[in-house]
This record gives structure tokens, C-alpha cells and sequence, in this order.
């Protein structure tokens, strides 16, 4: 059962960067590395998805070392509306096809 | 493009009554989840459809079931509720694979169960 590890939950001030870790010792080979955002009340939202190295978009980067064992989320700069759980995913194959584990998340407090 | 919809938002019933959800993907999605979230469990799989074939699912009792249509809509059904049932239930769709394809998630169905 593939695993992801990540700390509940974190805080920071409004400018900050804010860097996510999270472990995954036993992904595959050919598995890429997702992250979703989830405000209150709401469906989570795709932020960003990598395979190796480094992934940049427009908001938030993606590292991933040659191990590949863990990955960081980079929030440049956050504000307060960055306050939201934060996903790290890695496919389950436990059936046919593979699905995404979301588990609990990291749960991020932007104050002012 | 419309987002994903999903009805009804809210639902109240009973222990012992059943229940069908209901989702509509975004336009051109063949792939349709379903999660259910709680705050003791967080967000967990139930199972995904694609091309009318459940082809992944979660580890949830036989009282979970779903189902796709032709055009891609897609309901579940929680029979025999019971009060742990009791949940946000969200719907996520995406192009073809969810895992390595952006899932799009619905607002969720709010189910209360007395």
C-alpha cells in the first residue's frame, strides 16, 4: 500500500515561503507525485504534479530529490487565503487501476 | 465549461433508509471517483468509474455501490445507513486516468444521518 507522510499541520506569517515535506519511501519507479489544496467546505483542488526534479508553475513549485523518497511543496509568499489543508498523493495500485490516497493532509495557518 | 455538479448539496435521512447521490462530470471527463470525507478519517476512496465500468475501489462495505451512465454521469448508493455514514461525499472527475489526470471535485453532498 503505497504511504505518504506529512506533518499535520503548519503555520506561518503572510509573506513567508511556506515548504511542505512529504515522505513517500516506497513509490514506484514510473509514479508521479500530486498535491491538492482543500479550503472548508470545499473539494480539494489540483496544485501540482511532478515526476523528478523540480516542477514550477504559477503557484507553487514542486522539488523532488534523485531518491525520489520524498518531495517539498514551495508556496512563494503566502497570504492569508493560502489558509487550507494541503494533500500529497501518490497512486495506490490495491485494485486494477490505481487511485490516489488523499489521508489527512497538512493543514496550513497563514496569520497575519 | 460547467464544473462538476452534484445533487442534492444537503441530505438528511434516517438510520436503516438508503440513499442515492448523484454526479455530473465536467464535459469530455470519462473518469468519475467518489471520496467520502469525515474529520476522524479525512478524505477517503470509494471507487471510480470510467467508460460505465467501476474499475478501482476503496475499501468500503457491499452498502456502497455506484454506477455510470453512457454519458459519463455517475450516482452512488449507500444502502442501510447508518449514523457513521454520516458525511461529505465528493465527486471528483478527470479526462481519463485520476491518478496521473487533474481530478476536478464537485462541492459535495452534505449526509446526515439520525
Amino acid at each position: 500500500l503505497a504511504k505518504t507522510t506529512q506533518p499535520i499541520s503548519m503555520d506561518s506569517y503572510e509573506g513567508q515561503e511556506v515548504n511542505i515535506t512529504c515522505s513517500h519511501n516506497n513509490i514506484a519507479t514510473n509514479d508521479y507525485i500530486t498535491w491538492y489544496q482543500q479550503f472548508p467546505s470545499q473539494g480539494p483542488r489540483f496544485i501540482i504534479q511532478g515526476y523528478k526534479t523540480k516542477v514550477t508553475n504559477e503557484v507553487a513549485s514542486l522539488f523532488i530529490p534523485a531518491d525520489r523518497k520524498s518531495s517539498t511543496l514551495s508556496l512563494p509568499r503566502v497570504s492569508l487565503s493560502d489558509t487550507a489543508v494541503y494533500y500529497c498523493l501518490v497512486p495506490n495500485y490495491g485494485g486494477s487501476q490505481g487511485n490516489l490516497i488523499f489521508g489527512k493532509g497538512t493543514k496550513l495557518s497563514v496569520k497575519p | 465549461k460547467a464544473g462538476v455538479t452534484q445533487t442534492p448539496r444537503y441530505l438528511i435521512k434516517t438510520r436503516g433508509q438508503q440513499v442515492t447521490l448523484s454526479c455530473s462530470p465536467i464535459s469530455g471527463h470519462r473518469s468519475v471517483s467518489w471520496y467520502q470525507q469525515t474529520p476522524g478519517q479525512g478524505l477517503q476512496f470509494l471507487f471510480e468509474y470510467f467508460s460505465e465500468t467501476q474499475r478501482n475501489k476503496g475499501n468500503f462495505p457491499g452498502r456502497f455501490s455506484g454506477r455510470q451512465f453512457s454519458n459519463s454521469r455517475s450516482e452512488m448508493n449507500v444502502s442501510t445507513l447508518e449514523l457513521g455514514d454520516s458525511a461529505l461525499y465528493l465527486c471528483a472527475s478527470s479526462q481519463t486516468s485520476a491518478v496521473y489526470n487533474e481530478q476536478f471535485f464537485g462541492p459535495g453532498t452534505r449526509l446526515t444521518v439520525l
